[in-house]
């Protein structure tokens, strides 16, 4: 079946702009996450969403970042006011349920702010 | 930051030797995960070793989990240039219940034909 998919793969925008990254998870997984890897880094956390709600938003970084989920299903991130610290792989992964052990990542998108 | 640490950051081999990677991390786990991961892209799912074991295979990969010190390993055996990629270890942390992920550092392996 379809894996995780994401777009656009590659964003190219200039600093103050705004930004939507969006998520579509393997249909009829509950859990949604979403991971930034600048260059050369690990993964780390964004946000987590368990159907439409997000129980867990401590890995966003400021408050220019936010994200929804509506339906259950799609999901957008969206970084206000881009600055170039900005610029990584935004990736997210979706998991079956609630306390899955395996999530499966979608191929990210690329974030270049100039 | 609780992101863990691994060890080494390169390595590079020839076909068919073995290569091995280390992972430390700094939370108590229910699990721990290995990642692959091509060009920097989307992350594919290696093998899942929970807090009450101790090894774990899986075709060519051996994982190795002690708790006690806070650390994994990942053996690939007789290894081919298609394993080529970077290689991330996921702790999922006990407690919450998100099941976030905290991410080494990776190891970037390059199998040389």
């Amino acid at each position: 079946g379809a894996g995780v998919s994401q777009s656009p793969s590659n964003k190219v925008t200039e600093k103050g702009k705004d930004v939507e990254l969006r998520c579509d998870p393997i249909s009829g997984h509950t859990a949604l996450y979403w991971y930034r890897q600048s260059l050369g880094q690990g993964l780390e956390f964004l946000i987590y969403f368990q159907g439409n709600s997000a129980p867990d938003k401590s890995g966003l970084p400021s408050d220019r970042f936010s994200a929804e989920r509506t339906g259950g299903s799609v999901s957008t991130l969206t970084i206000q006011r881009t600055q170039q610290e900005d610029s990584a792989v935004y990736l997210c992964a979706s998991s079956p349920q609630r306390g899955s052990d395996t999530q499966y990542f979608g191929p990210g998108t690329r974030l270049t702010v100039l | 930051s609780q992101q863990g640490e691994e060890d080494p950051q390169a390595l590079s081999i020839q076909e068919g030797e073995n290569a091995t990677m280390n992972c430390s991390y700094k939370t108590s786990i229910n699990n721990l995960q290995w990642y692959r991961q091509n060009s920097g892209r989307g992350l594919v799912h290696l093998i899942l070793i929970r807090s009450n074991e101790r090894e774990k295979h899986s075709g060519r990969l051996r994982v190795t989990l002690d708790t006690s010190k806070k650390s994994s390993s990942l053996l690939i055996t007789a290894s081919r240039a298609a394993d080529t990629a970077s290689y991330f270890c996921a702790a999922s942390a006990v407690g919450g219940a998100t099941n976030k992920l905290i991410f080494g550092t990776g190891t970037l392996l390059a199998v040389q034909p």
